[in-house]
């Protein structure tokens, strides 16, 4: 049974520019999560969607949009692409709700985002 | 910012050893959350204990937790070269899906 993928693995993108990364969650899973790690940091919150709305949502800018598709993967956008921006963006997604936590989440390997 | 702080930063120890990582969070929490990264790439689901649990066990890992400290610990027995990575604990809030992850301890086994 295929894990949590995210495409692509790696991208490098000119400030200004748009970028969209896709996430395909586990079999089953309804959640998906989006994180951003800059190097040396813990990963941030970014988004979480459950049953394709959007339930939580962190300290990130308007550029920052999200959403899931009806087979419940999700794509993350980021337009007028910073400097700042350049992180490994990680994608989990977990069997239930806040209600009914029994496991952790399940992270992809994430896409490296590299803004120049 | 992050709730979670995790103690040391950076750690190196030999192999066989144990090596114990501490992680302190602010506010009150349902479950806290042990993760894995090796060299940056994704992370790796270790351990959940939830608030009215005080310990738990895994293979050689072991996590307490102290609510009334607001801390945990996460034990490694008997390390191996191949646990060298980032381990970070990961706290949820209560009312929302959202997990905050500390800053991570940067584990060292040399062999």
């Amino acid at each position: 049974d295929a894990g949590v993928t995210q495409s692509p693995t790696h991208l490098i993108k000119t400030r200004g520019q748009h970028v969209t990364l896709r996430c395909s969650p586990i079999s089953g899973h309804k959640s998906v999560s989006w994180y951003q790690q800059v190097l040396g940091q813990g990963p941030q919150f970014i988004f979480q969607y459950y049953e394709k709305e959007e339930r939580g949502r962190g300290n990130f800018p308007d550029r920052f949009s999200a959403r899931q598709f009806p087979n419940y993967s999700s794509e993350l956008n980021v337009n007028a692409l910073l400097l700042g921006d350049s992180a490994l963006y990680l994608c989990a997604s977990s069997l239930g709700d806040r209600h009914n936590v029994r496991d952790g989440y399940t992270f992809g390997s994430g896409t490296r985002l590299t803004v120049v | 910012s992050q709730q979670g702080e995790e103690d040391p930063q950076a750690l190196s120890i030999q192999e066989g050893e144990n090596a114990t990582m501490n992680c302190s969070y602010k506010t009150s929490i349902n479950n806290l959350q042990w993760y894995r990264q090796n060299s940056g790439r994704g992370l790796v689901h270790l351990i959940l204990i939830r608030s009215n649990e005080r310990e738990k066990h895994s293979g050689r890992l072991r996590v307490t937790l102290d609510t009334s400290k607001k801390s945990s610990s996460l034990l490694i027995t008997a390390s191996r070269a191949a646990d060298t990575a980032s381990y970070f604990c990961a706290t949820d809030v209560p009312g929302t899906y959202k997990y905050i992850f500390g800053t991570g301890t940067r584990l060292k086994v040399l062999a």
